[in-house]
């Protein structure tokens, strides 16, 4: 059973170009969560989707946006980078059971804006 | 807003000895705690999911408590191991999303 998978690995780009990055759930979750990881800070979240609407947004400008597909693979998409858009970007598959719902993370995807 | 604090930032601790290390809340207004053990070059893995006040998870050498009245959580690694080298990071579970901690980086010397 495959995890979360994230894809490209690492990207590089420059200010003002437009990015999207990928994200396969791990089999059988229906909820995807992206987040935003500086160096040295925790992550942040960025939004949730669930049933291809996002259900939840962080404090986020617009020019974060997503989107999630009918087999609950998921897409962040960055416009307009900034240099302090420059992170490591995880995604979260989850799957609530009872009560309780745990988030399973992928590697990460490192972009680096220059 | 919620806003979680960890201490301490770095541990250096001798293979062998035990350790713990904080997470601390100022509101008891979320669903869930959850620890996470985050490797260099890894995937953050999930280690516990706490939620009523005094609760007490046990993984192997590891073992987390919560005392949602005080606005803490504790987490304890027992005999410690050069696999337990890592970051360990809380997160509170509201509304939907995670709420993180900067992390404790846990370094075991031999």
């Amino acid at each position: 059973d495959a995890g979360v998978t994230q894809s490209p690995t690492h990207l590089i780009k420059t200010r003002g170009q437009q990015v999207t990055l990928r994200c396969s759930p791990k089999s059988g979750h229906d909820t995807v969560s992206w987040y935003q990881q500086a160096l040295g800070q925790g992550p942040q979240f960025i939004f949730q989707y669930y049933e291809e609407e996002e259900r939840q947004r962080g404090n986020f400008p617009d020019r974060f946006s997503g989107h999630q597909f009918p087999n609950y693979s998921s897409e962040l998409n960055v416009n307009a980078l900034l240099l302090g858009d420059s992170a490591l970007y995880l995604c979260a598959s989850s799957l609530v059971v009872g009560e309780q719902e745990t988030q399973y993370f992928g590697p990460g995807t490192r972009l680096l804006v220059l | 807003i919620l806003n979680v604090e960890q201490s301490p930032q770095s541990l250096h601790v001798q293979e062998g000895d035990s350790t713990n290390f904080t997470c601390s809340f100022p509101s008891s207004n979320f669903y869930a705690l959850h620890w996470y053990r985050w490797e260099t070059a890894k995937s953050p893995e999930a280690l516990f999911v706490m939620t009523l006040n005094g609760d007490e998870k046990k993984k192997g050498r590891i073992s987390a408590t919560l005392n949602t009245k005080e606005g803490y959580s504790y987490l304890y690694i027992k005999g410690s191991q050069p696999e337990d080298s890592a970051t360990y990071l809380c997160a509170l579970d509201s509304n939907y999303q995670l709420i993180w901690g900067a992390g404790t980086k846990l370094i075991i010397k031999p």
